[in-house]
Order: structure tokens, then C-alpha cells, then sequence
């Protein structure tokens, strides 16, 4: 079955230091690869895609995220986090086969403490 | 230009009564897509339309749930009767094929089930 996890409910940084938030996948071929955020009583917000080409993508906010092929990944990063960073993050993947449905991962909740 | 509005935001209702949840989509997005969160997990399909079509419904739970999308604008989500484990955040997106996947999310409507 198609899948995607993010292994970390949570993930705490302090405010200034490099951040990572993991992603892998279970899809087959070579899927649309998607990161979006989620503040408190928002809905999702768009933060990056990898279609093809370079495997380092960059997105809004300082964000980027690296492709990794062979460990189907697509860790979300940032070199220095903000407290206004905080916020639920979400791994997406569109399969370019058999129609368009994304698939999300549970998501993972990011701390930035000053 | 108007984001992606979802009506309402939060609803409570006893078991086994009626609720529909609505969907603007945003102007001259033809792929309308439904999905649910439920406390916690992962972020689920239900369905996809294409102008007023469905595309794909692989992921309705069951036949209480039923979707529409009137002359290819609005749609709306009925579920009736409502069982306990209907409850969470029912999420609406839309998108425009010429965006490559990404999704526009409204705030979401909470949806109680008492």
C-alpha cells in the first residue's frame, strides 16, 4: 500500500538553530513530492514540491527539502529556525500514476523555543 | 482572489442526526478534493472531482457519506446518520491543473459527534 511517514510526532530546536523534519515514502515510479504547513486554526498551506531535477528545493519561508532516491525521502529543512516556525508540518506525495490523490503523512509538530 | 472557504467551521451533533459541510472552492479550480483528519493521524482522502464529476470516491468510508458538486462550483459533504468515529476535521482543497499538484486547503470544519 501506498504510504507515507513522517517518524516524529514532535520536533524541538531552539530558535536559531538548523532544523530537520523527516519524511519517507512507499511509492511506486516517481511521485510529486510535497511539504505543507499547518498553523493554529488555518488550513494547510503550500510549502514546497520536488517534481524532478535538483534534489535540494527551495519553498517559502527559508524552507528547503532534499530529495534522496535510494531512501525515498524528502526531509524538510531550515538552517536557522524561527518561534515563528512552530507549527504542524506536513509530508505529501502524488503519485503520477493512477489518478491524483495525495497522500499525507500523519504529520509532525515543530517547537521553536527562544 | 478569494482562498478556499469551508462552512462550517465547527459543528456539533448528537449521533445518528444529519450534518453537511460546504466547500467554495477557489474561481477556475476544476479538481475539488475532500479529505479528513482525525484526531492525531494521518491526513485521509475521500474524494475528487473534476468539474462536477467524481473522479475518484475510493475513499469514502462508507454510504453515509455523500458528496456533491453543483454545476462544477460548491460542494457539499452530507453525512447521515452520523456515527461517533466521524468525528474530526474535514479538510477541502482545490487545485488548477497548470499547478502541478499543489493544493489550496480551506480552514477546515471540525466536525463533533456526540
Amino acid at each position: 500500500a501506498q504510504s507515507v511517514a513522517q517518524p516524529e510526532d514532535q520536533v524541538n530546536v531552539a530558535e536559531g538553530n538548523p532544523l530537520t523534519v523527516k519524511c519517507t515514502y512507499s511509492v511506486s515510479g516517481n511521485p510529486y513530492l510535497f511539504w505543507y504547513v499547518q498553523y493554529p486554526n488555518r488550513g494547510l498551506q503550500f510549502l514546497l514540491k520536488y517534481i524532478t531535477g535538483d534534489n535540494l528545493v527551495k519553498g517559502s519561508y527559508g524552507f528547503e527539502a532534499e530529495f534522496n532516491k535510494s531512501q525515498t525521502s524528502f526531509h524538510l529543512k531550515k538552517p536557522s529556525a524561527l518561534v515563528s516556525d512552530s507549527a504542524l508540518y506536513f509530508c505529501a506525495v502524488r503519485p503520477n500514476t493512477g489518478g491524483f490523490k495525495t497522500i499525507f503523512g500523519a504529520g509532525t509538530r515543530l517547537f521553536v523555543k527562544a | 482572489e478569494a482562498g478556499v472557504t469551508q462552512f462550517p467551521s465547527h459543528s456539533v451533533i448528537e449521533k445518528g442526526q444529519t450534518v453537511t459541510l460546504r466547500c467554495d472552492p477557489i474561481s477556475g479550480h476544476d479538481n475539488l478534493y475532500w479529505y479528513r483528519r482525525v484526531m492525531g493521524k494521518e491526513i485521509k482522502f475521500l474524494l475528487h472531482f473534476v468539474k462536477e464529476s467524481k473522479q475518484d470516491e475510493s475513499g469514502m468510508p462508507n454510504n453515509r457519506f455523500l458528496a456533491e458538486r453543483t454545476g462544477g462550483t460548491y460542494s457539499t459533504l452530507k453525512v447521515q446518520p452520523a456515527e461517533l468515529e466521524d468525528s474530526g476535521v474535514y479538510f477541502c482543497a482545490s487545485s488548477h491543473p497548470g499547478l502541478r499538484g499543489e493544493l489550496f486547503f480551506g480552514e477546515g470544519s471540525r466536525l463533533t459527534v456526540l
